[in-house]
């Protein structure tokens, strides 16, 4: 039963237009969600992160927005690079005592120069 | 600062060989993981750490061990290697397992074969 879920396994998006990543869970319980970005041969990287008790977060081009009476979250680049062609996971961590991290199979996205 | 360094690389195995995957971190971090990551499987929690001394289980467990000694190291013991091992592996750390300082930072992983 995968409980954080990436149901686009990729994306193509045109350079300076909008990408809109998305991802689904199921566990009420987490209240932590995280974004990272991984280029091949790397390991992932941090991208930015958002608690449950707000609903949108900002880092530059890069802004996560949280529902959750939808258990729906999404990350939004704007404008659109080159660069952020990559592999990107989402994540979510949460329930008292519980340390663990469930990642989502990731989406590939590709920006078209 | 090196951030986490995983050793080896690469690795080959037969079945039923065992193998240790390094990881270490310089960052003082008492937070540290094990992941292995599949096609299309995403990536998967092995073991946790929350500091010295203290580990447990993640999504995947079976076929690993693991120990926390140190702070700075967090090693992954296969006990006998099977093909279904055959996986990218990422070691991770962070400050904290929770609350604000949880980003993890990731190592550049070791990519194991078994035959």
């Amino acid at each position: 039963d995968q409980q954080v879920k990436q149901n686009s396994p990729s994306l193509s998006v045109q350079e300076g237009r909008i990408s809109i990543l998305n991802c689904d869970y199921t566990n009420s319980m987490f209240d932590y969600f995280l974004w990272y970005k991984k280029y091949p041969a790397e390991g992932p990287t941090f991208l930015i992160s958002i608690s449950s008790i707000k609903d949108k977060n900002e880092d530059g081009r890069f802004t996560v927005f949280l529902n959750k009476s939808a258990k729906h979250l999404s990350l939004h680049i704007v404008p659109s690079q080159p660069g952020d062609s990559a592999v990107y996971f989402c994540a979510a961590t949460g329930g008292s005592g519980t340390y663990k991290y469930i990642f989502g199979t990731g989406t590939r996205l590709k920006v078209l120069a | 600062n090196a951030g986490v360094t995983q050793t080896p690389k690469f690795q080959v195995l037969k079945t039923g060989q065992s193998m240790t995957l390094q990881c270490a971190q310089d960052m003082n971090h008492e937070y540290m993981s094990w992941y292995r990551q599949d096609p299309g499987m995403g990536l998967r929690l092995i073991h946790y750490s929350v500091g010295a001394g203290i580990t447990d289980q993640g999504e995947v467990p079976n076929g690993y061990n693991v120990s926390r000694s140190t702070t700075e190291d967090f090693p992954l013991r296969l006990l006998s290697a099977a093909p279904s091992q055959t996986s990218v592996y990422f070691c991770a750390s962070s400050y904290s397992g929770r609350g604000s300082y949880n980003e993890q930072f990731f190592g550049p992983g070791t990519r194991l074969t078994v035959l």
